[in-house]
């Protein structure tokens, strides 16, 4: 059974403070890391993925991986009152994708506060 | 990136009816496609995975015979959710593997299904 465990929050960030999310996932052999943003009512869009253990930047956003912890976050630095979402961490078997769905977690909802 | 779109976005039916949802790879082929569900501040569950030109494959607990998936072609696949009931009322949310193959879900707009 494999499990991706969050945070639900809601999470609530000072505007242009950094705001961290977690996540952990409970099969060992997980291969790509993703995290998405979902507004309500919409879909999912991806935000980062990470393969590598250590961390990966792109622009505010920073993705931590750590397979040993089994254990991934996502910084955003610079915090919006737009960066309010919920975010949906999402583990892959798979390191070429295309062969087996995401399994999510269950999502943070970040609120940043103006 | 990849574009998938997904249509109704929104429908509303009587019980028992069957109501047939559309998604469509636009710029790429998908020879898998994901269906997903999500029930009001859930998360997206898998429910079905979608091979072209062969059976999907069903996650546990969901029903094959109520949650038909047709896969026909490399950039169309279809959910028909049959007898609907209440309980069926959920958003509906597809997606398709990325060209480059990277593990990365393109997923369309979402369909919002009503059962009355």
């Amino acid at each position: 059974q494999k499990e991706v465990e969050q945070n639900s929050g809601p999470l609530s960030v000072p505007e242009g403070a950094i705001a961290s999310l977690n996540c952990t996932y409970s099969d060992r052999g997980s291969q790509s890391f993703f995290w998405y943003r979902q507004y309500s009512g919409k879909s999912p869009e991806l935000i980062m993925f990470i393969y590598s253990n250590g961390d990966k930047e792109d622009g505010r956003f920073t993705a931590q991986l750590n397979k040993a912890s089994q254990y991934v976050s996502l910084l955003i630095r610079d915090s919006q009152p737009s960066d309010s979402a919920t975010y949906l961490c999402a583990v892959n078997l798979f390191a070429g994708g295309g062969a087996d769905g995401l399994t999510f977690g269950k999502g943070t909802h970040l609120i940043i506060q103006p | 990136g990849a574009v998938v779109s997904q249509h109704p976005s929104r429908v509303i039916c009587k019980s028992g009816t069957s109501v047939k949802i559309e998604c469509r790879s636009l710029d790429f082929q998908a020879t898998t496609m994901f269906w997903y569900r999500q029930f009001p501040k859930q998360s997206l569950m898998l429910m079905a995975t979608s091979n072209e030109g062969s059976k999907a494959t069903y996650e546990q607990g969901v029903e094959k015979d109520k949650f038909l998936i047709n896969h026909a072609s490399l950039t169309l696949s279809t959910l028909t959710v049959t007898s609907a009931h209440p309980e069926d009322s959920s958003f509906y949310i597809c997606s398709a593997a990325g060209g480059l193959n990277t593990g990365e879900l393109f997923f369309g707009e979402g369909s919002r299904l009503t059962v009355l």
